[in-house]
């Protein structure tokens, strides 16, 4: 099955400063990779998503590139705001979008 | 409703008894989802419904583990003679149809802690 790894665990930056999360996953057939948000005691929150027919996808301050080749995909927060911090999984999934495999997660903390 | 719900939010459980773990999806969502989420690490997939139709259950760990969905709303899952190491927080999330990609939706998830 698909394997996802996911780096930093943690992440500490200053407020207005850029954060970056690193994805990669193993399985070539995978198309389909979400960034979730997760604040204690909730459930996690879809924040971007981006599909393998494209490189780079942005939203406001939250941007996703994906290298297929390579079979990593990063997210990149900008202006970074204290109500960024959380937990943050990235996630890769197969054609049918009914299964997705999650990576262990980044505990980001931006410092006001 | 406006969101997925599950009950119990918290759950503890001496070793042996058996857990009964609900999710409320969003009305007139056609798929519900299970994962469970260790601490500190990502949710895993435990198994799949589309309506009434259980179409994967390749996640479930034992055969302890069972889940239903009888009438393509409600779902529950349940847990046999728990064990230790079935602590984890159970999340659910449903989505409108299969493919709906960026459409899933979480509930806040029951935390079992089994003793």
């Amino acid at each position: 099955g698909e394997n996802v790894e996911q780096h930093p665990s943690t992440l500490s930056v200053q407020e207005g400063d850029s954060a970056v999360i690193k994805c990669t996953y193993s399985d070539s057939a995978s198309n389909y990779f979400p960034w979730y948000k997760q604040e204690l005691g909730k459930g996690p929150q879809l924040i971007i998503d981006i599909r393998s027919n494209v490189g780079e996808k942005k939203d406001q301050r939250i941007a996703v590139t994906l290298n297929k080749t390579a079979k990593h995909f990063s997210l990149h927060i900008t202006e970074t705001q204290p109500e960024d911090s959380a937990v943050y999984f990235c996630a890769a999934s197969l054609n049918n979008f009914n299964k997705f495999y999650f990576g262990s997660g980044t505990k980001l903390n931006v410092k006001p | 409703g406006a969101g997925v719900s599950q009950s119990p939010r918290y759950k503890v459980a001496k070793r042996g008894q058996d857990v009964a773990l609900r999710c409320d999806p969003i009305s007139g969502h056609v798929s519900l989802f299970w994962y469970q989420q260790a601490l500190g690490q990502g949710p895993e997939f435990l198994t799949y419904f589309q309506n009434e139709a259980q179409l994967d259950k390749s996640g479930l760990p034992s055969d302890r583990f069972f889940a239903e969905r009888p009438e393509g709303s409600v779902s529950t899952l349940k847990i046999q003679r728990t064990q230790q190491e079935d602590s984890a927080v159970y999340l659910c999330a449903s989505s409108f149809d299969v493919g709906m990609m960026g459409g899933y939706t979480f509930g806040s998830g029951t935390r079992l802690t089994v003793v």
